[in-house]
C-alpha cells in the first residue's frame, strides 16, 4: 500500500517565491528522503532526514520531520524556473534502503518566470 | 560518466511478447532496484537485490523476474507482456549499510508501451 502522500498535488508560484510541499506517511520509518524528477527524466536525490532528526538544510532546501505526526515538509526558498519539476517524498522502512523506498504520489511544482 | 544507465530508453512491443530491460551501475554499489512508475507518476518498488538477497514486492506478477549476472548489472525480464505493464521502469542503486542511510541513484528510465 502507498506510504506517502504529498500535498499539494500541484503548486504554481512566481519565481522568487518560496514553495512548500508536505508529505504524510503511515508507518514508522528509518529515514525519509526527498527526490526531484524533471519531466521525462529519472529521479534525483535532494535530501535525507533521519528519524531522529527534526530539521535539515541543504542550500535553498529545508526539510522538517515530525515523527509524532508522521509528516515532513520540503521548503524551497527563492524559487527559480529550473526548480520546475515533480517532487517526491520517499520513506525507508528498513534502514539502509535494503528493501527499497516507498514513494508518495508527488507534488508537481511549476515556477512561473 | 553515467552512474546508472538503462537500455533501451523506449520499448514498444506487442501483447504476449517477452522482453528485457538492462541496467548497469558504475558506482560500485552493492544493491540495485527496479521501480515501476505508472501513468499517474506513482512509483512503486518491484525488486531489491544484492548479492545476498532478493526482495520481491509481493504485488509484482511472477511474469517479472530480475536477473543479475554480476554486482554492476540487474536486468529485468518480462514474460507474456500485458497492456497493464505499460509504464516507465526505473533502475536504481545504492550502497546499503545497516548503520548508515544512503540515497539511491536512479537511471533515466525505460518507457515501455505494450500494444
Amino acid at each position: 500500500s502507498q506510504q506517502g502522500e504529498e500535498d499539494p498535488q500541484a503548486l504554481s508560484i512566481q519565481e522568487g517565491e518560496n514553495a512548500t510541499m508536505n508529505c504524510s506517511y503511515k508507518t514508522s520509518i528509518n529515514n525519509l528522503q526527498w527526490y526531484r524528477q524533471n519531466s521525462g527524466r529519472g529521479l534525483v536525490h535532494l535530501i535525507l532526514i533521519r528519524s531522529n532528526e527534526r530539521e535539515k538544510h541543504s542550500g535553498r532546501l529545508r526539510v522538517t520531520l515530525d515523527t509524532s505526526k508522521k509528516s515532513s515538509s520540503l521548503l524551497i526558498t527563492a524559487s527559480r524556473a529550473a526548480d520546475t519539476a515533480s517532487y517526491f517524498c520517499a520513506t525507508d522502512l528498513s534502514g539502509g534502503g535494503a528493501d527499497g523506498l516507498t514513494f508518495g504520489k508527488g507534488t508537481h511544482l511549476i515556477i512561473q518566470p | 560518466d553515467t552512474a546508472v544507465s538503462q537500455t533501451p530508453k523506449y520499448l514498444v512491443t506487442q501483447m504476449g511478447n517477452d522482453k528485457s530491460i538492462k541496467c548497469e551501475q558504475n558506482l560500485g554499489h552493492d544493491t540495485m532496484y527496479w521501480y515501476k512508475q505508472d501513468s499517474k507518476k506513482f512509483l512503486k518498488i518491484m525488486f531489491s537485490y544484492n548479492n545476498k538477497e532478493l526482495i520481491i514486492n509481493e504485488t509484482v506478477p511472477n511474469r517479472f523476474s530480475p536477473k543479475s549476472p554480476d554486482k554492476a548489472h540487474l536486468n529485468l525480464h518480462i514474460n507474456s507482456l500485458e497492456l497493464g505493464d505499460s509504464a516507465v521502469y526505473f533502475c536504481a542503486s545504492s550502497q546499503v549499510h545497516r548503520d548508515f542511510y544512503n540515497e539511491q541513484f536512479f537511471g533515466p528510465g525505460t518507457r515501455l508501451t505494450v500494444l
